[in-house]
């Protein structure tokens, strides 16, 4: 059975720094492309990043580029978001999500909140 | 960037009834959509993958169709357990993804 288990969301102070992990297990990790996806409270779903399964490829949403930073560790079979300069707007619950063509598996998420 | 645009938002129906949301992508997509649920505090779940294909062990009441930029999402007899938000998302301009608004969906 595909986990993915994200955690190190918390509490952060705008301009603050935030590392959250994602932890897999059940599929062979360092095959599949990875994605973060975040939900604001009470809102939609945006798309964060992508990283391939080399982690030789990765894209931003254009919200996140330039303070964000995702990387993976095959070895470990963990994915990570390295979050900067956070924002108000940067509250919300972070999925990591495998791909699987266009297809999303989720975890069930870690709540980042920004506030002072 | 390809914008979706879900309707509509929300939706009160009663048990039994036929349930339909719509999705409408800013160009064409052809097939590249896929259908999520997302319950209360849960992350979300794929229900429909390619516009139409119902996922594995996913309730035959629902179903998907369209092509290019109209898609339709139905459940044919709403029952309790779909109380949920749903959410059409595009995959045409891959590695990024588009979601939908979503469709708060109640029970009357």
């Amino acid at each position: 059975e595909v986990q993915l288990v994200e955690s190190g969301g918390g509490l952060v102070q705008p301009g603050g720094s935030l590392r959250l992990s994602c932890a897999a297990s059940g599929f062979t990790f360092s095959s599949y492309e990875m994605n973060w996806v975040r939900q604001a409270p009470g809102k939609g779903l945006e798309w964060v990043s992508y990283i391939s399964s080399s982690g030789s490829t990765i894209y931003y949403a254009d919200s996140v580029k330039g303070r964000f930073t995702i990387s993976r560790d095959n070895a470990k079979n963990s994915l990570y978001l390295q979050m900067n300069s956070l924002r108000a707007e940067d509250t919300a619950v972070y999925y990591c999500a495998r791909a699987v063509g266009g297809s999303l598996t989720w975890g069930q998420g870690t709540l980042v909140t920004v506030s002072s | 960037d390809i914008q979706m645009t879900q309707s509509p938002s929300s939706l009160s129906a009663s048990v039994g009834d036929r349930v339909t949301i719509t999705c409408q992508a800013s160009q064409d997509i052809s097939n590249y959509l896929n259908w999520y649920q997302q319950k209360p505090g849960k992350a979300p779940k794929l229900l429909i993958y390619d516009a139409s294909n119902l996922e594995t062990g996913v309730p035959s009441r629902f179903s998907g169709s369209g092509s290019g930029t109209d898609f339709t999402f139905t459940i044919s007899s709403l029952q309790p357990e779909d109380i949920a938000t749903y959410y059409c998302q595009q995959y045409d301009n891959l590695p990024m993804y588009t979601f939908g608004q979503g469709t708060k969906l109640e029970i009357k």
